[in-house]
């Protein structure tokens, strides 16, 4: 299957800036696709971008998504020790089916 | 909002014992879908279904099973459950139109002892 990539870890302090990455193999993906999970739960959609779109944003969240390099990225603003959680991209498929990356854990500081 | 319920939250089964987990959604979402999560692999897929009693391999079905007699529901089957299985599981469902996000429920952590 194609690969997506993340990196595993992310600190980061209260109040500052957290950005995500990710890299996706598989350039016929029509939709991207970040996804949160909090310590015991299932997988919470955050937000999602279209292959044909370069950034999108939604309240805290911006998405950056460099199609040329096939690089997608999750900025959250003024980060909070709520945003503490794993953080998963994946890539959707026209059928439907979602590749996901590893997940990358984000650690908020005081 | 959308609903997907796992029937447990934690589960404990024996070695040989065949194994079932529910998962029940109330959208009306003809695709549904079972995931295993492992430390440091992320989501992998294990069966799913775009409509009522159709299946599909995902990329790691060995072991597993999986049945689905109505719209609203999707059941994975271990035959007979060895320790590797001992992971959580995740349910997840999504619209059939054109690459709608998945819908997830909140997980059954299965211990195989």
């Amino acid at each position: 299957g194609e690969d997506v990539e993340q990196s595993l870890f992310l600190s980061v302090r209260e109040g500052d800036s957290s950005v995500i990455n990710c890299t996706y193999t598989d350039s016929s993906s029509t939709y991207l696709y970040w996804y949160k999970q909090e310590p015991g739960a299932g997988l919470q959609l955050l937000t999602y971008i279209f292959s044909n779109m370069d950034m999108k944003q939604d309240q805290r969240l911006t998405v950056l998504l460099n199609k040329k390099d096939k690089h997608l990225s999750l900025r959250i603003a003024d980060t909070q020790t709520g945003d503490s959680a794993i953080y998963f991209c994946a890539e959707g498929d026209s059928w439907g089916k979602l590749q996901f990356g590893a997940g990358t854990q984000v650690v908020v500081t005081p | 909002d959308v609903k997907v319920t796992q029937s447990s939250r934690y589960l404990v089964k024996r070695t040989g014992e065949k194994v079932f987990l529910e998962c029940v959604q109330d959208m009306d979402h003809e695709n549904m879908f079972w995931y295993r999560q492992d430390p440091g692999l992320g989501l992998r897929l294990i069966y799913f279904s775009y409509d009522v009693k159709m299946k599909e391999k995902g990329d790691i079905p060995e072991g597993y099973s999986v049945s689905r007699e109505k719209k609203e529901r999707f059941s994975l089957i271990l035959e007979s459950a060895s320790t590797n299985q001992t992971s959580m599981y995740l349910c997840a469902s999504s619209l059939w139109t054109d690459n709608q996000p998945q819908h997830f429920g909140d997980g059954t952590r299965l211990s195989i002892l």
